[in-house]
């Protein structure tokens, strides 16, 4: 499967936890995107990577997430001491420059 | 204003005829746009994206940009049941980041 893969599909976890996915973008494409996306809302934006570096990053990505793409392949999203706030759908998508976005499957949090 | 609107609906349409989805975006900027498909529970799917002005055709899917009005569209001819989903309008501002609409949601009427 050469598509966006993200790890894990689903994840429980208490409030208070620190937990972290992964996306691995398309092999060629240099720019990564996260969002979150909560029921019946569009994806919101969270940050976004072109090869290493960490270019933009939304106003909603508060000091408890941090995202890293440490050799501009795969990246990771951490949310640090979670609230039930922050329940919802995280999306990576990948591109080549500004073309066309493709998402991964998303990992679904829930936090009890 | 939010950046990216769309009617939220649902939009309800008989099988058979045609869908029209409509978003507006505020950044005259905005080089280039996308229309993405969303199941329930399942993460966007690129359908097509438009960078100039006028109509785009690919199979059933028309996407129609007007830059001066800054307003694109998707028709989707012959609606199918299938085709029932939330559809995302995502706009690409000077190279940034890709900014979504709400979504309009779509239900075909067998």
């Amino acid at each position: 499967d050469t598509g966006v893969s993200q790890d894990p599909r689903h994840k429980i976890t208490k409030r208070g936890q620190n937990v972290t996915f992964r996306c691995d973008p398309i092999s060629e494409h240099n720019r990564l995107y996260w969002y979150r996306q909560t029921l019946g809302q569009g994806p919101e934006f969270l940050t976004y990577f072109q090869n290493e570096a960490q270019l933009e990053k939304s106003r909603l990505l508060s000091d408890r997430f941090s995202a890293e793409r440490p050799k501009g392949s795969f990246s990771t999203l951490e949310i640090q001491r979670t609230e039930q706030g922050d329940s919802a759908m995280y999306l990576c998508a990948s591109s080549i420059g500004n073309s066309e976005a493709f998402f991964g499957q998303g990992t679904r949090l829930t936090v009890v | 204003q939010k950046e990216v609107e769309q009617n939220s609906g649902p939009l309800s349409v008989p099988e058979g005829a045609i869908a029209s989805l409509n978003c507006t975006y505020s950044d005259r900027g905005s080089q280039s746009f996308f229309w993405y498909r969303q199941y329930s529970g399942k993460s966007p799917e690129l359908i097509m994206f438009i960078y100039s002005n006028g109509d785009k055709e690919d199979g059933r899917f028309t996407a129609q940009l007007n830059k001066a009005s800054q307003y694109v569209s998707l028709l989707i001819r012959d609606s199918q049941p299938s085709d029932s989903a939330t559809y995302l309008c995502a706009v690409n501002s000077r190279g940034q980041n890709f900014v979504f609409g709400p979504g309009t949601r779509l239900s075909v009427l067998p």
